[in-house]
C-alpha cells in the first residue's frame, strides 16, 4: 500500500499557481519525501525532492512543515503543458518506492 | 547520459506466448527496477536489482514473471504464458544508490497487449 494520500484530481487555468499537497502521516525518521510528474505513455519524471522545510528548483517547490505528516507541491504559474499526473512518495532508498495512484492535474486555458 | 532504453515500445502478443523486454539502464547507475503500469493506476513494483543481484519481488509477482540482470548492466524481464491481464505498461528505472537520497529514471515503457 502506498504510504501518502492526495487528491485524485485538480483543475487550474493557465498563469495560476497549484499546490498539490500530500498527507504521510506515518513518514519514518529516514524517509524523504519525493514527487514526480507523468505524461501519458511516458515513465515518470522526477521533479523535486526534500527532507524538512522547504526546497525550491526551475520547476517547482515543495513545502515540508516540522512535523513532515504533510508536503506541499507548489508549481508556479502552470501552462497547458503541464497536464500530467503528479505522485508524491516517501522513502529511505533502502525500499522499493511505493506509487499511489497520483494527482491528476487539469490546466485549463 | 542517453537515459533509460526499453526496447521495445510495444508488443502485441497472443495469449499463451512469451515475451521478453530489455531495459538498459543510464550506465553508472547500480539499480534498476521493473514497474508495472495500468490504465488509471500508478505504478505497481515488480522486482528491483542492486547490480546483479536480484534484492526483491514483488509477492504479486507471477511464476510466469522472471527477471535477470547479468553483470549488473541490461536487465530483461521475461513473461511466459501470457493472460489477458498481463496487458499493461511495463515500465524501467534506473538509480544511483545514496545515502537517503534516491531519484529514479524511467524509461518509456513497453507497452503490452495480450490478445
Amino acid at each position: 500500500l502506498a504510504k501518502t494520500t492526495q487528491p485524485i484530481s485538480m483543475d487550474s487555468y493557465e498563469g495560476q499557481e497549484v499546490n498539490i499537497t500530500c498527507s504521510h502521516n506515518n513518514i519514518a525518521t529516514n524517509d524523504y519525501i519525493t514527487w514526480y510528474q507523468q505524461f501519458p505513455s511516458q515513465g515518470p519524471r522526477f521533479i523535486i525532492q526534500g527532507y524538512k522545510t522547504k526546497v525550491t528548483n526551475e520547476v517547482a517547490s515543495l513545502f515540508i512543515p516540522a512535523d513532515r505528516k504533510s508536503s506541499t507541491l507548489s508549481l508556479p504559474r502552470v501552462s497547458l503543458s503541464d497536464t500530467a499526473v503528479y505522485y508524491c512518495l516517501v522513502g529511505a532508498g533502502n525500499t522499493p518506492l511505493v506509487f499511489g495512484k497520483g494527482t491528476r492535474l487539469s490546466v485549463i486555458a | 547520459d542517453t537515459g533509460v532504453s526499453q526496447n521495445p515500445r510495444h508488443k502485441i502478443t497472443k495469449r499463451g506466448q512469451n515475451v521478453t523486454f530489455r531495459c538498459d539502464p543510464i550506465s553508472e547507475h547500480n539499480r534498476l527496477y521493473w514497474y508495472r503500469q495500468t490504465l488509471g493506476q500508478g505504478p505497481e513494483f515488480l522486482t528491483y536489482f542492486q547490480n546483479e543481484a536480484q534484492l526483491e519481488k514483488s509477492r504479486l509477482l507471477s511464476d510466469r514473471f522472471s527477471a535477470e540482470r547479468p553483470k549488473g548492466s541490461f536487465s530483461t524481464l521475461e513473461i511466459q504464458r501470457t493472460e489477458q491481464g498481463d496487458s499493461a505498461m511495463y515500465l524501467c528505472a534506473s538509480s544511483l544508490t545514496r545515502v537517503n537520497d534516491e531519484k529514479l529514471f524511467f524509461g518509456s515503457g513497453t507497452q503490452l497487449s495480450v490478445l
